[in-house]
């Protein structure tokens, strides 16, 4: 079946210290990629997007590549902000399944201190 | 564009009532979706739409309705609330072909529901 795998949360970091956010899937076929930021209190907006192998997607110093080798889609970030603190799903989409639903990880949240 | 609107942002029911979350989008999207975040959870389909007047069943259905009786609105139904059904209820609608994998989801603010 589809799934998607993330890291476990919470992860503290200080602010400037580099992000990483471990993302693999499972996936029928070709699917696309995402990373979703649900900041408190918020809904889900999309953070950045892959569709194909070897894609790099990038938004606000974020990047995550689409690794079709490795099944993979880790999300990066050089140097964290304390407005960076948030819950971050990585999630993906499948062609003819239950209308393009999104497949989701269980979400990582990000707690970063000045 | 206003994006994806739902209200209430909160509610309390108690068990056995029943209530509606409305999910209203104005870009014109044809499918519409709602989703369930359980704590610590990714977030679960329960229903979804690809067009005004169908409607289909997600991951789950159970103890929901939902109708699409117009492009913008995507109401949910609870009928008979239950304690498993706590929970916060996301609305989202996308321009989606079917053609493709590739389908940009639009999320509203979301409904924070319990039920005592």
């Amino acid at each position: 079946g589809n799934s998607v795998t993330q890291m476990e949360g919470p992860v503290t970091l200080s602010e400037e210290a580099f992000l990483t956010i471990n993302c693999t899937y499972t996936a029928t076929g070709y699917p696309s990629l995402f990373w979703y930021v649900q900041y408190p209190g918020e809904g889900l907006q999309l953070l950045l997007k892959a569709t194909k192998a070897d894609d790099k997607g990038s938004n606000k110093g974020f990047e995550a590549t689409y690794r079709k080798e490795t099944t993979s889609f880790h999300l990066e970030k050089g140097s964290v902000q304390v407005s960076d603190s948030a819950v971050y799903f990585c999630a993906l989409s499948v062609i003819y399944n239950q209308g393009g639903k999104l497949i989701f990880g269980q979400g990582t949240e990000l707690s970063v201190k000045p | 564009n206003a994006g994806v609107t739902q209200t209430p942002k909160f509610r309390i029911l108690k068990i056995g009532q029943s209530m509606t979350l409305q999910c209203t989008q104005d870009m014109n999207h044809n499918y519409m979706y709602w989703y369930r975040q359980d704590p610590g959870m990714g977030l679960k389909l329960i229903y979804y739409s690809v067009g005004a007047g169908i409607t289909d069943k997600g991951e789950v259905p159970n103890g929901y309705n939902v109708s699409r009786s117009t492009t913008e609105d995507f109401p949910l139904r609870l009928e008979l609330a239950a304690p498993s059904q706590t929970s916060v209820y996301f609305c989202a609608s996308s321009y989606y072909t079917g053609t493709s994998s590739y389908n940009e989801q639009f999320f509203g603010p979301g409904t924070r529901l319990t039920v005592l």
